[in-house]
């Protein structure tokens, strides 16, 4: 089975700009979470989709929002970003059932100037 | 979900079996335990997961002792690759969110 894969790997934008984020789950999982990662705060969680839905939220604020469709293809929005938004972001799908573990991609690369 | 606390660092040298223990003494019935490795700028790799006992794969092995308090990732004859930041999470692995503390640095050397 193909990994989890994530687009764009590296992205360069200015501050006050918005990003969008793209992520496609291994085959058949139903959940996808997202994550950023600095080297200040390490792994945070930000949100995840289950059957479209938003199942589960971190603590960030409104300017993040994801959103999943129905082939489980999920995709995390920025807007207005920050320099301190420069980051890895990670998604992670799992089949989203008890028990079930979490792959992530590869991540992200986002640089704010 | 309960927190976890592990070595910050540790330093092992090639062909060496490294133990890293995570202690987490508020896991709860329903809580996995489950080791990610991650290398710079990648995503955390899954290695294992386990509930109890011990659990054996082709890469590691996870000891959990009965009271589940703790468990221990042992990898078996680690080589300079195997450098990386190691994390110990607990919980219910699936749709929640996996709170990562600062993981373990192991540092291989020949």
């Amino acid at each position: 089975k193909a990994g989890v894969t994530q687009t764009p790997r590296y992205l360069i934008k200015t501050r006050g700009q918005q990003v969008t984020l793209s992520c496609s789950p291994i085959s058949g999982h139903r959940s996808v979470s997202w994550y950023q990662q600095t080297p200040g705060q390490g792994l945070q969680f930000l949100f995840e989709y289950f059957s479209e839905t938003q199942r589960n939220k971190g603590n960030f604020p409104g300017r993040f929002s994801g959103r999943q469709f129905s082939n489980s293809r999920s995709e995390m929005n920025v807007s207005t970003l920050e320099l301190g938004d420069s980051a890895l972001y990670l998604c992670a799908s799992s089949g989203g059932l008890a028990g079930e573990t979490q792959y992530f991609g590869p991540g992200t690369r986002l640089l704010v100037l | 979900l309960a927190k976890t606390t592990q070595p910050i660092s540790m330093d092992s040298y090639e062909g060496q079996e490294v133990n890293i223990t995570c202690s987490h003494n508020n896991i709860a019935t329903n809580d996995y335990i489950t080791w990610y490795q991650q290398f710079p700028s990648q995503g955390p790799r899954f290695i294992i997961q386990g509930y109890k006992t011990k659990v054996t794969n082709e890469v590691a092995s996870l000891f959990i002792p009965a009271d589940r308090k703790s468990s221990t990732l042992s990898l078996p004859r680690v080589s300079l690759s195997d450098t990386a930041v190691y994390y110990c999470l607990v919980g219910d692995t699936a749709g929640t969110a996996l709170i990562f503390g600062k993981g373990t640095t192991l540092s291989v050397s020949s």
